[in-house]
């Protein structure tokens, strides 16, 4: 099983272009999130699906969207790219919202200029 | 409202010697935490929580309701312990999220 796994693993972006990232799990879990990394600031939550067909804002939604496609698909679209968006992308998934554990992919890092 | 807050964004230390990742949190109930950690070209994992007070890699933290801490500890550092280290909250009434802090990377030096 591959558990959470993410594409691209990088990307440059110029200002303004649009891209999606993808990101699937294969553990059959309810809940999936998408957060982004930066040096200083931690993790911090942007979107998140409680399950299947539902999605919810998180800490730093603009900029964002989502798509639950299916239980195994969860991906973050940047519209309108701009370099304060550079950063790492995580996804995330676990069987419940209230699952202390959640499963990381491998990231990916995006560099807008 | 959840906030978890570690105030040293980088802590370096020398191999053998103790080391303590700080962990403060603000929460009005009954909070879970938890310690997740990132080693060089992995994914970020769960290390420990503090409801099954079991020691991970020589690692143990204990949950201080009084100070609202929940500081890692280990005795003995060693230079496979250099991560990235979260500490993450969750509030134990209703379908609660994990909140995770700012993070701290732990450099072990030899």
């Amino acid at each position: 099983n591959a558990g959470v796994t993410q594409t691209p693993k990088f990307q440059v972006l110029k200002t303004g272009q649009s891209m999606t990232l993808q990101c699937a799990q294969d553990m059959n879990h309810n809940s999936m999130y998408w957060y982004r990394q930066d040096p200083g600031m931690g993790l911090r939550l942007i979107y998140y699906s409680a399950s299947e067909g539902t999605t919810d804002k998180g800490e730093v939604p603009n900029g964002y969207n989502v798509s639950r496609l299916n239980k195994r698909e969860f991906s973050l679209r940047l519209e309108s790219a701009a370099p304060s968006q550079t950063s790492v992308y995580f996804c995330a998934a676990s069987g419940a919202l209230s699952s202390y554990e959640q499963y990381f992919g491998p990231g990916t890092r995006l560099t807008v200029t | 409202a959840q906030r978890v807050t570690q105030p040293e964004k980088l802590l370096s230390v020398f191999k053998g010697a103790p080391v303590e990742l700080k962990c403060n949190y603000s929460y009005s109930g009954s909070p879970e935490l938890f310690w997740y950690v990132q080693y060089s070209r992995q994914r970020l994992q769960l290390l420990l929580r503090h409801i099954s007070r079991e020691s991970i890699k020589g690692f143990t933290a204990d949950l201080n309701k009084g100070e609202t801490s929940f500081h890692l500890k280990k005795p003995f550092a060693q230079e496979e312990d250099s991560a990235m280290y979260y500490c993450a909250l969750r509030g134990i009434q209703g379908a609660q999220k994990l909140v995770f802090g700012q993070g701290t990377r732990l450099t072990i030096n030899p």
